[in-house]
């Protein structure tokens, strides 16, 4: 199956500074995800990114798909971005559907 | 417009018991996906739901089965429960339609603890 992975595994910032995750995967895919987990577990929605550029707020992606890679870039850091960032790729399944497979994810603390 | 919506939100069990988790997925949404998010790792692919059919099955045993209702809302059943089921559970509704997105919107999880 399609392989996924993320860097780096851990990352401490102090609040203001940027940073980039990166997020390789083994194959072509149709769908590329961007999600920030918070303690309490919820997934939540960054970017659909399956190639191109985007940006929302502080935050901002660029998938290269042919190159199958993706960034996030988070800017001015704040301590309400800690949490887990995961990418999850996916493709068009025989049959229909379409299911995500995840990366290991990068655990990003923000410090005062 | 609700979003992805699941119960209960805790579950402890005892080994070889059998749970149902409940999932509502979010308005205009008919398709219905579960993951397994174990402790320290990514959400792992069980199943796919739509129109009331298993579609799509990750690498998981047929102890974890499922089923969704005529109003896309979906159960998860897992019988005969180990220890290692231990994790948090994870809905994912999308929509159908290809020209779309098909992004994936979760819920926030069952957490299930089994003793």
């Amino acid at each position: 199956g399609i392989q996924v992975e993320q860097s780096p595994p851990d990352l401490i910032l102090q609040e203001g500074a940027n940073s980039t995750l990166r997020c390789n995967f083994s194959d072509s895919v149709n769908n590329l995800q961007w999600f920030h987990q918070n303690p309490w577990g919820q997934l939540i929605n960054l970017f659909y990114i399956p190639s191109g550029t985007k940006q929302n707020g502080r935050l901002s992606a660029t998938t290269v798909a042919t190159e199958r890679y993706s960034l996030l870039y988070i800017s001015s850091s704040q301590t309400t971005d800690s949490g887990v960032y995961f990418c999850a790729v996916g493709y068009i399944l025989t049959g229909g559907g379409n299911k995500l497979t995840f990366g290991t994810g990068t655990q990003l603390k923000v410090e005062l | 417009d609700a979003g992805v919506t699941q119960s209960p939100t805790h579950l402890i069990k005892t080994r070889g018991q059998q749970v149902t988790l409940r999932c509502s997925p979010k308005s205009g949404h008919d398709t219905v996906s579960w993951y397994q998010q174990a402790l320290g790792q990514g959400p792992q692919f069980i199943f796919q739901y739509y129109e009331e059919e298993e579609r799509q099955r990750g690498n998981f045993p047929d102890r974890f089965s499922g089923h969704q209702f005529p109003n896309y809302s979906s159960e998860l059943n897992v019988n005969a429960l180990l220890l290692g089921d231990s994790a948090l559970y994870l809905c994912a509704s999308s929509p159908t339609d290809l020209a779309s997105t098909d992004t994936q919107y979760f819920g926030p999880g069952t957490r299930l603890t089994v003793l």
